[in-house]
């Protein structure tokens, strides 16, 4: 059981928005920044945002991160069918320490 | 452009230990203040850190798994090394190599190391 929790699904139709929730506790969200990154089935996982709020070089701004307290979320707009994938928090968390990953989303562009 | 590519032994029996190498192309592991990863995930299954080698050669290692892994780095070759020892099935996994240590900005394409008899 992952300590970062998160939705196991969600869904959404093209061109909507939707959020991703994770949640963790002060010994990783709450005091260390935020990763996201999404995985195509088949595929090797890919960074889509670092230090909680920062986009990699190629990843569309309609990727955006964001943290509050013990809890971060990431957003989709303009949802895109290309968007179908699982998508994972991680953090590093101070208690280990080590690098702790949520147990991923899987979204559905309906 | 880097590259990571892993290679290893895709069949381990259970008690034996699991080595993978992970060669890098377009970037020293040595320099450029750069650590390496080591990922793994279970099929079906989400993804657990393994730990990480600093540039400097120094390693940290998740708690859960400390007193099997070792990593290593051989900076001739520019590649660096995963051992795991008294695998059981629950080793099973996809074993993917990367680029940094909170996060990981690239990785390899993956191997599938299962443990079975």
């Amino acid at each position: 059981q992952s300590v970062l929790t998160q939705p196991p699904s969600a869904s959404g139709t093209p061109g909507q928005s939707v959020t991703i929730s994770c949640s963790g506790t002060s010994s990783n969200i709450g005091s260390n920044s935020v990763n996201w990154y999404q995985q195509v089935p088949g595929t090797a996982p890919k960074l889509l945002i670092y230090s909680t709020y920062q986009r990699p070089s190629g990843v569309p701004d309609r990727f955006s991160g964001s943290k509050s307290g013990t809890s971060a979320s990431l957003a989709i707009g303009g949802l895109q069918s290309e968007d179908e994938a699982d998508y994972y928090c991680a953090a590093w968390d101070d208690s280990g320490p080590h690098v702790l990953f949520g147990g991923g989303t899987k979204l559905t562009v309906l | 452009q880097l590259q990571l590519q892993e290679s290893g032994s895709g069949l381990v029996k259970p008690s034996q230990t699991l080595s993978l190498t992970c060669a890098v192309s377009g970037a020293s592991i040595a320099l450029g203040g750069y650590s390496w990863s080591w990922i793994r995930q279970p099929p079906g299954k989400g993804l657990e850190w393994i730990g990480f080698l600093f540039y400097t050669g120094g390693t940290h290692y998740n708690p859960s798994l400390k007193s099997r892994v070792t990593m290593s780095r051989d900076r001739s070759k520019n590649q660096f090394t995963l051992k795991l020892t008294s695998v059981t099935a629950a080793d099973t996994a996809v074993y993917y190599c990367a680029r940094g240590d909170y996060y990981v900005d690239s990785w390899g394409q993956g191997v599938l190391v299962t443990v079975s008899s």
